[in-house]
């Protein structure tokens, strides 16, 4: 059975601070991980989605990476401002349908 | 292009009524699902959908039903609510098995 864990679950950090979000999963055998933000009451915007035959995607700030073996994803949010304060989600499919499996998400707050 | 839109924004029920939350996907979009969010949680998957036909079911009691129509729009129903059905609940539409695009949640109070 599929389990998705972020550690850590808040974190607190002064603006323009570089940060790691840590997300690890026990069935290595995904076709692709997705990583959300969250704003508090408000629905999941996708952030990035990555294959299982890519390492890395980038998108402006953010970058996310994939180590399938020790099924690793991590987010890489460079310069971090106050406007990045969210909870950030990542999920991974189940193996055979498209249902999302999400981790608990960590809440980032990052201090002007 | 419009995103998923979910209707209604807010809801406060008794226990014991039922509820209908209302999905549209995305254009072009044939696969619908449906999470359940408490509060410090992460969704949990309750049903999906994909041409009308349901494709999964997650871990909640037959007291949860859906269905989709030929516009691939689709429904939640709740019966019998429970003070533990209290929860934001998200739609999300996908082509395939592809990146999924949420909703922004209808909010369920239970009373």
């Amino acid at each position: 059975k599929q389990e998705v864990t972020q550690i850590p679950a808040a974190l607190s950090v002064p603006e323009g601070e570089n940060l790691v979000l840590n997300c690890s999963f026990t069935d290595s055998a995904i076709y692709n991980l997705q990583w959300f933000r969250q704003d508090p009451g408000k629905g999941l915007t996708s952030l990035l989605l990555i294959q299982s035959s890519q390492r890395e995607q980038t998108s402006g700030r953010l970058n996310a990476s994939l180590d399938k073996s020790s099924g690793r994803s991590t987010l890489y949010i460079a310069a971090s401002q106050p406007g990045d304060s969210a909870t950030y989600l990542c999920a991974v499919p189940s193996s055979n349908t498209g249902k999302l499996i999400f981790g608990q998400g960590t809440t980032l707050q990052v201090k002007p | 292009d419009a995103g998923v839109t979910q209707s209604p924004t807010h809801l406060i029920k008794t226990r014991g009524q039922h509820v209908t939350l209302r999905c549209s996907p995305i254009s072009g979009h044939k696969s619908v699902s449906w999470y359940q969010q408490v509060l410090g949680q992460g969704p949990q998957f309750i049903f999906q959908y994909y041409e009308k036909e349901e494709r999964g079911r997650g871990n909640f009691p037959d007291r949860f039903s859906a269905r989709q129509f030929p516009n691939y729009s689709s429904e939640l129903n709740v019966n019998a609510l429970l003070l533990g059905d209290s929860a934001l609940y998200l739609c999300a539409s996908s082509l395939t098995d592809s990146e999924q695009y949420f909703g922004p949640g209808t909010r369920l109070t239970v009373t």
